[in-house]
């Protein structure tokens, strides 16, 4: 199985900062990674796929980056509505699915 | 535009089998190349991928939960059901479908359902 990590398990930043969340796969995943944003009472919602496209609607302070192992969720500009869980996601492993285990990003 | 509604059994006594069903509208799961999935999420904790299947028949399952878990489609209804057995309180989770979107290995979860609380208590 492919393993996901993220660091940091939960941080706290003020409206306007520039936030950066990182994922790392067990192996080497290619790009087949993807990134969600989830919040409470609601479905988690797709932001990047293949590791730095931005999904259709998904804001453009929004960005990923990363190959291999490596990888990076980067926020721009904090906005109020962007406090939230993030998870990251590997395809590589297909059918076999597997997620990191959350970023809590909360207000400073 | 595709859309996913989970039903809702709410409470599920320990031991007993939790069944879940995920309806689509807005296509037919029987005409569309995709996968359909299962996912839940722990309170507290973070996403778990369940299984898949497709309307072929090809079905795929976590390996943790293989030896319990049951994902069927029926195509009449537009509908695609989970079934877990023997649950516990480690299963209470809110339950998510999805569809697959992209084309393997480049994949994603896109959309979602709004998710149902599933409480396993007696």
């Amino acid at each position: 199985d492919i393993q996901m990590t993220q660091s940091p398990s939960s941080l706290s930043a003020s409206v306007g900062e520039r936030v950066s969340i990182t994922c790392r796969a067990s192996q080497s995943i290619g790009t087949y990674l993807n990134w969600y944003q989830h919040k409470p009472g609601k479905a988690p919602k797709l932001l990047i796929y293949g590791a730095s496209f931005l999904q259709s609607g998904a804001p453009s302070r929004f960005s990923g980056s990363g190959a291999g192992t490596d990888f990076t969720l980067t926020i721009s500009s904090l906005q109020p509505e962007d406090f939230a869980t993030y998870y990251c996601q590997q395809s590589y492993g297909t059918p076999l699915f597997t997620f990191g285990p959350g970023t809590k990003v909360d207000i400073k | 535009q595709v859309q996913l509604q989970e039903s809702a059994p709410g409470l599920v006594k320990p031991s007993q089998t939790l069944s879940l069903a995920c309806t689509v509208s807005g296509g037919s799961i029987s005409n569309a190349p995709y996968y359909w999935h299962w996912l839940r999420h722990h309170p507290g904790k973070g996403l778990e991928w369940i299984g898949s299947i497709h309307h072929s028949g090809s079905i795929f399952y976590t390996p943790s939960l293989k030896s319990r878990v049951t994902i069927s489609v029926d195509t009449s209804k537009n509908q695609f059901s989970l079934n877990l057995n023997s649950v516990t309180a480690a299963d209470t989770a809110v339950y998510y479908c999805a569809r697959e979107g992209g084309a393997p290995p480049e994949s994603w979860f896109d959309p979602w359902g709004q998710g149902t609380l599933v409480t396993v208590s007696s």
